[in-house]
């Protein structure tokens, strides 16, 4: 039932830029784009999130279209520690204060030495 | 700051067994959730907590899951009876309310 798609997989090499693409078409004005990725073995981490502008941190950056149907995960220099499941999540509000997140099956980014 | 503890890390059990998992949450996060992974799978939220109150436990499969979480704190969530399809890790996160969730590193159900 996820809200969202992405390629199941990608590849990249090591110290090159990468572009993580999400299509959501049926996204809501309250929605928020949320980006967690998991490392082998591990829980989930939160990357970063957005709503209508783009956003940038200190691991990556958030481009999002001007309709909000999609948006793009950019990583500028891919590491080998990148290599992981990033999920691409529309945030639903439950309550005025939960928060409802439906995990897809995400995109497997493979970095190349 | 010490992040989501959870335990035990692994368990193997006989199908119809119960068990139980344990999740203690970051200090001062009122919102705690449990989530199923399958293998090759997104995480399933199951159970969202606000304190000790359930905000969202529509995915759990009340028949046989139940959680609690009763001092607005540690939580604990039981299978019993466990089937062979509850084999997966279950997660447990916690977060300040409408903030990025932080997660534990799991606990991996196999179930003969």
């Amino acid at each position: 039932d996820a809200k969202t798609t992405q390629p199941n997989s990608m590849e990249s090499n090591e110290e090159e830029p990468v572009h993580l693409p999400c299509n959501h078409s049926t996204i809501s004005g309250t929605d928020y784009i949320h980006w967690y990725r998991q490392l082998p073995s591990q829980g989930p981490e939160y990357v970063i999130h957005g709503l209508t502008s783009n956003v940038n941190n200190r691991m990556a950056s958030l481009a999002i279209a001007e309709d909000r149907k999609s948006s793009t995960l950019i990583l500028h220099r891919a590491t080998l520690r990148d290599a992981a499941v990033y999920y691409c999540i529309l945030r639903d509000v439950v309550r005025g204060y939960g928060q409802n997140f439906v995990f897809g099956p995400g995109t497997r980014l493979s970095v190349l030495p | 700051e010490a992040g989501v503890a959870q335990s035990p890390r692994y368990k193997i059990i006989e199908k119809r067994q119960s068990v139980a998992f344990w999740c203690n949450p970051i200090s001062g996060h009122a919102t705690l959730y449990w989530y199923q992974q399958i293998l090759g799978q997104g995480p399933k939220l199951l159970i969202q907590f606000q304190n000790n109150g359930v905000v969202d436990d529509s995915q759990l499969p009340k028949d046989r899951f139940s959680a609690e979480r009763l001092k607005g704190v540690d939580s604990t969530l039981k299978i019993q009876p466990a089937k062979l399809e509850d084999s997966a890790v279950y997660l447990c996160a916690s977060s300040l309310p409408l903030n990025e969730q932080f997660f534990g590193p799991g606990t991996r159900l196999t179930v003969l």
